[in-house]
């Protein structure tokens, strides 16, 4: 049973440029959610997928934005990339379908991530 | 706002010592409260939950309480190992279903 596969696993950039990554979540899983980690922090919330819309999210500029396919995977999207976003990218992936006091919703499972390195 | 704080490491253990991370939480209303542990080169992993006041949280010999009088969740482990050494972040889900992490505890246990 596969995990949460993201692509690339590595990408470097230059300012100004625009990037996208990539997001499978695990096998039965239909939510996605997008972190970013920068060196030496915790992950931050980017925002949330669920039903292809985005659900839910934390406090990123517009710059940020995602996409959800039918088959759950997802897209983040990146645009006028900043040295600050430099940073390595998480995807975890949910069940909704799996009651909350049964660890659904609550249980996710992360990505390796994608390190994003703007020159 | 809501945040998590964590005590800064490294935290450099022989191994056989006694581990404790301090963690509190600056939340509304009742969260739920996570450990996650990242190892090296792999991405982050549950280690243990608590859902509700007074509950305890326990994997791989690590354990934490929820203490909702002191807003706390420490991280206790009475003998680490070598394969212990990894990033350790405390984290909680308040309302909707975003995490809220710490800034994460890094932990070398030598030999």
């Amino acid at each position: 049973d596969a995990g949460v596969t993201q692509s690339p696993t590595h990408l470097i950039k230059t300012r100004g440029q625009q990037v996208t990554l990539r997001c499978s979540p695990k096998s039965g899983h239909d939510t996605v959610s997008w972190y970013q980690q920068a060196l030496g922090q915790g992950p931050q919330f980017i925002f949330q997928y669920y039903e292809e819309e985005e659900r839910q999210r934390g406090n990123f500029p517009d710059r940020f934005s995602g996409h959800q396919f039918p088959n759950y995977s997802s897209e983040l999207n990146v645009n006028a990339l900043l040295l600050g976003d430099s940073a390595l990218y998480l995807c975890a992936s949910s069940n909704t379908k799996i009651p909350l006091r049964q660890g659904g919703n609550e249980k996710l499972f992360f990505g390796s991530g994608t390190q994003l390195s703007v020159l | 706002g809501n945040s998590v704080t964590q005590m800064e490491g490294p935290v450099t253990l022989s191994e056989e010592a006694f581990l404790t991370i301090n963690c509190t939480y600056t939340a509304t209303g009742y969260p739920s409260l996570f450990w996650y542990v990242q190892y090296p080169g792999e991405g982050l992993q549950l280690l243990l939950k608590a859902t509700k006041a007074d509950d305890k949280g326990s994997n791989k010999g690590f354990e934490a309480t929820y203490r909702k009088e002191t807003t706390s969740f420490h991280l206790e482990k009475g003998s680490v190992q070598v394969s212990d050494s990894a990033v350790y972040f405390c984290a909680f889900k308040a309302a909707g279903n975003k995490l809220t992490f710490g800034g994460g505890t890094r932990v070398l246990v030598k030999p």
